[in-house]
C-alpha cells in the first residue's frame, strides 16, 4: 500500500506570494491533518479535515487555509507569504474511527517551503 | 489545553549503551500518548503509543515507554542503541479533539561508535 505522498517536496517562493501544497493520503484514510515544523516553534498543528470538512484547527492566522476533496486528497494554501512561513509542512492521514484521537497518524515526507 | 515537555534537547550516547528520553505532559483531560521518530529529511514514523491498558508499551525495534499517570510522564527507553537509532524523537499527546497531536520540542539522539 502506498504511503502518504506530498507534492512538491521543495518549494521556493518570495514574500507576498501565495502557495498551494498537496497531500494524498493512504488509500482508505479519510482524515488528513497538517502540521508546520520549524526550528524555533517545533511541530505545530495547523488543521484537520475529515470527509471534506474541517474538524479541528490550530492557532494560525487566516492566511493559512485548507480543503479536502471527495477522494480525501487535501491541499493547504498560504497567502501573502512571510519569511516566517519558511518551514517543513507535514501532512498526516489516518483511518476514521469513533475514537478518532486514538488513531495512528501516518506522516508524509513533507514539503520544504523556503520564503525569500 | 495540553502541553508536552521533552526535558533534553540532545542526548549523545555510545553504541550499545542504554538511553532514556524524558517526556512530561500536562492535560486537563485523559490523553493518548505517542512517540515518533524522524530521520533526516523524512517525515515522522510512529514508534509506539499508549491508549489504555498496560502502562508499559513496546515497539518492534527494542524501544519501550512507560505511562506514569501520577507523574504525568511517558519516558522512552532502549537498553542498547545502534548507530541507526541516530534521529530526532518526538513525544506527543492527543485528547478528545479529533486527530490533533500536540508535540514536545524533540530530542536529538546521536549514537557514537
Amino acid at each position: 500500500k502506498a504511503g502518504v505522498t506530498q507534492t512538491p517536496r521543495y518549494l521556493i517562493k518570495t514574500r507576498g506570494q501565495q502557495v498551494t501544497l498537496s497531500c494524498s493520503p493512504i488509500s482508505g484514510h479519510r482524515s488528513v491533518s497538517w502540521y508546520q515544523q520549524t526550528p524555533g516553534q517545533g511541530l505545530q498543528f495547523l488543521f484537520e479535515y475529515f470527509s471534506e470538512t474541517q474538524r479541528n484547527k490550530g492557532n494560525f492566522p487566516g492566511r493559512f487555509s485548507g480543503r479536502q476533496f471527495s477522494n480525501s486528497r487535501s491541499e493547504m494554501n498560504v497567502s501573502t507569504l512571510e519569511l516566517g512561513d519558511s518551514a517543513l509542512y507535514l501532512c498526516a492521514s489516518s483511518l476514521p474511527s469513533d475514537r478518532a484521537h486514538s488513531n495512528e497518524q501516518f506522516f508524509g515526507p513533507g514539503t520544504r517551503l523556503t520564503v525569500l | 489545553a495540553q502541553s508536552v515537555t521533552q526535558l533534553d534537547s540532545q542526548v549523545p550516547v555510545f553504541e550499545e549503551a542504554p538511553v532514556e528520553l524524558r517526556c512530561n505532559y500536562s492535560s486537563s483531560v485523559s490523553v493518548y500518548l505517542f512517540w515518533y521518530v524522524q530521520y533526516p529529511n523524512q517525515g515522522l514514523q510512529l514508534l509506539l503509543k499508549y491508549l489504555s491498558g498496560s502502562t508499559l508499551v513496546e515497539s518492534i525495534n527494542g524501544f519501550e515507554a512507560e505511562f506514569n499517570k501520577s507523574q504525568t510522564s511517558f519516558h522512552l527507553r532502549k537498553p542498547s542503541v545502534h548507530i541507526s537509532d541516530t534521529a530526532e524523537y518526538f513525544c506527543a499527546v492527543s485528547g478528545a479533539a479529533g486527530n490533533k497531536l500536540t508535540f514536545g520540542g524533540g530530542t536529538r539522539v546521536l549514537v557514537k561508535p
